[in-house]
């Protein structure tokens, strides 16, 4: 089983929408969560990151984490075109703080 | 622009030719680390670098990779002989002291033909 599983998509929503991304983990140990932003053939970005349960906001991005379930999410509200991208879960753990990525999904707003 | 660098940003090469990217990270940041990713797929962790002492490396990591990081600023990633499997985009990365933030690179895409 994977660190990090990622529904790599694609994903198509029209300008506007809601984005609703998802990923799972498997591993317990305490650890920070992020979610990447990636241009196509541009390094990653990173977009936001949380180590807690709950909701964190910025801007029109929210993540969220349910350490109970092992899952996190990424919205997006009021999705635009230059949110087209691939977005990536990752975990970070250790002391080396070692980022562990999913296989991204693909996202596309359609203006 | 003071974010990650590195360069080339594309190598093709011939399969069995020796390659070396190299990365120069963020000023002061004492972390640095080397990812690969292939198509569809997202990165993952090669080596990391903690100021000039390697301190972890990935099973990914094959006798024929060899990765330093001299006086712990910039550091070079060789690839010996390379396979056509090696194709893929080489990623950088580094962070400061007790953060948990890596800063990327663009990347150094290489094609063994």
């Amino acid at each position: 089983q994977k660190e990090v599983e990622q529904d790599p998509g694609p994903l198509s929503v029209p300008e506007g929408a809601i984005v609703s991304l998802n990923c799972t983990y498997s591993n317990s140990a305490f650890q920070y969560f992020m979610w990447y932003r990636q241009y196509s053939r541009k390094g990653p970005e990173l977009l936001m990151y949380t180590y807690s349960s709950g909701n964190k906001e910025d801007g029109r991005f929210t993540a969220q984490v349910d350490k109970s379930s092992k899952y996190i999410s990424l919205f997006i509200r009021d999705s635009q075109p230059s949110d087209s991208a691939t977005y990536l879960c990752a975990r970070v753990a250790g002391g080396y703080q070692k980022v562990t990525f999913g296989t991204g999904t693909k996202l596309q707003v359609i203006p | 622009d003071t974010g990650v660098s590195q360069d080339p940003r594309h190598k093709i090469t011939k399969r069995g030719q020796n390659v070396t990217f190299r990365c120069d990270p963020i000023s002061e940041h004492n972390r640095l680390y080397w990812y690969r990713q292939t198509l569809g797929q997202g990165p993952e962790f090669l080596t990391y670098f903690q100021n000039e002492a390697q301190l972890e490396k990935s099973r990914l990591l094959s006798d024929r990779f060899s990765a330093e990081r001299p006086k712990g600023s910039f550091s070079t990633l060789e690839i010996q002989r390379t396979e056509q499997g090696d194709s893929a985009m080489y990623l950088c990365a580094s962070s400061p002291r007790d953060s948990t933030e890596a800063f990327f690179g663009q990347g150094t895409r290489l094609t063994v033909v």
